[in-house]
């Protein structure tokens, strides 16, 4: 399978522990963009990273959260101390650099 | 503040007949448009995309057309099929602080296409 994988597909954390979302991209992209969906929402652009180089984060909150992209291995998003307002699908998608992002199935985090 | 804007939540067609979905938009900066399909519990899909450069573009079943006089675009898909029925999803890259790669998404319509 050449599309983006992303895992675990749900993940279940209590209030105060950490979740990583993990994503490998399509197979020669070195492109990647987390998004996240609240329900009812569309979604929202959170941070780009290329291989060890996070180019804009802006959409990110400050605190808590965070991401990388390392030279070998699947990107990283990192959200430490998760709160209830941390329940969401999370996406990642890959590109060439192209207009066109390719997206992943998602992680549903769900916070208690 | 709403860049991308899907007013109608939902819409309901018949199997053969024209699906038209709507987005508006607010920012001039846009400078390309993309619509993506999603299945409950999937990622969105990529469809079709359009330059701003454009005006329509075409690729078999789905056309978009871009009027950016008016911030309007739309996905028309023809026939309609059963298997359509999905959430659409308009996305416009760019924004006026000049970055090129971040997509802003609209809240979505869903597409319900009846037998």
């Amino acid at each position: 399978n050449a599309g983006v994988m992303q895992n675990p597909r749900h993940l279940v954390r209590r209030r105060g522990q950490e979740a990583r979302l993990r994503c490998s991209p399509m197979k020669g992209h070195s492109h990647v963009y987390w998004y996240r969906q609240l329900p009812e929402e569309g979604l929202k652009f959170m941070v780009y990273l290329q291989k060890e180089n996070i180019i804009d984060e802006s959409g990110m909150p400050k605190e808590r959260f965070s991401a990388e992209f390392p030279k070998e291995g699947p990107s990283i998003l990192r959200i430490q101390q998760v709160v209830r307002g941390d329940s969401a699908a999370y996406f990642c998608a890959s590109s060439l650099g192209s207009p066109e992002q390719y997206f992943g199935p998602g992680t549903r985090l769900t916070v208690t | 503040d709403q860049q991308v804007k899907q007013n109608s939540p939902s819409l309901s067609v018949q199997e053969g007949r024209i699906s038209i979905l709507n987005c508006d938009y607010t920012n001039s900066m846009f400078d390309y448009f993309l619509w993506y399909k999603k299945y409950p519990a999937e990622g969105p899909t990529f469809l079709i995309s359009i330059s701003s450069i454009k005006d329509k573009n075409e690729d078999g079943r789905f056309t978009v057309f871009l009027n950016k006089s008016a911030k309007h675009l739309s996905l028309h898909i023809v026939p309609s099929q059963p298997g359509d029925s999905a959430v659409y999803s308009c996305a416009a890259r760019g924004n006026s602080g000049g970055s090129n790669y971040k997509l802003t998404f609209g809240k979505g319509t869903l597409l319900t296409v009846n037998p």
